[in-house]
């Protein structure tokens, strides 16, 4: 059975401090995608990122990085330099095999205090 | 484009009653699913559909009914609301793996309240 695991509920950060959200997943499927979605405080919901199973390249957009690790499970994403407009809820997610059927953790609170 | 829209956005019922919330898109997506959000929680699969007339259940899916009989159209059913059912409920679509990214499409939301 696939799950995410976000153990950060929340997390306050001043402006210009990096950041880094963890998430662990769980799958038993050698074929799976990960994704990152943010929900800023007007509730709808934003597409970051999405990672295949088979390619561990680490990428970076600006001012946010993900750093996937299938020795670990993990898939966390920095926000460098954290700016106000980056508090948001910030999820994880899963879909194994044909990608139909997405998990998401739990969510972290981010909160950027200027 | 419209993409995915959910109606209606707010919603609020007494125990035991029934409704059904709407879900719609224009993409052409094979998938759709619909989530609850509740604190603390993150989004909870509720049930999913790979195409029409194929749908399947998800993580928590009593109390609730789907049914897919158009590519683009995707109804939750509350068949006797109950207060644990009072959340705000998200209508997803997206193409599959193969044919895009597999991100999710989401609704605006809806916000349900069983009193």
């Amino acid at each position: 059975a696939q799950k995410v695991t976000q153990a950060q509920t929340e997390i306050s950060v001043v402006e210009k401090e990096d950041v880094t959200l963890d998430c662990v997943y769980e799958t038993r499927d050698t074929t799976y995608y990960l994704f990152w979605y943010k929900q800023p405080p007007s509730g709808e919901l934003v597409f970051l990122i999405r990672r295949n199973s088979f390619d561990e390249q680490n990428e970076i957009s600006g001012r946010y990085s993900w750093n996937f690790q299938k020795s670990t499970s993990s898939f966390n994403f920095t926000i460098t330099a954290s700016q106000v407009v980056d508090s948001a809820v910030y999820f994880c997610a899963l879909s194994e095999g044909g990608g139909f059927k997405t998990i998401f953790g739990a969510g972290t609170r981010l909160f950027v205090k200027a | 484009n419209a993409g995915v829209t959910q109606t209606p956005k707010f919603q609020v019922l007494k125990t035991g009653q029934s409704m059904t919330l709407q879900c719609a898109q224009d993409m052409n997506h094979e998938y759709m699913s619909w989530y609850r959000q509740d604190p603390g929680m993150g989004l909870r699969l509720i049930h999913y559909s790979v195409g029409a007339g194929i749908t399947d259940q998800g993580e928590v899916p009593n109390g609730y009914n789907v049914s897919r009989s158009t590519t683009e159209d995707f109804p939750l059913r509350l068949l006797s609301a109950a207060p644990s059912q009072t959340s705000v409920y998200f209508c997803a679509s997206s193409y599959s793996v193969w044919r895009g990214t597999g991100e999710l499409f989401f609704g605006e939301g809806s916000r349900l309240t069983v009193l």
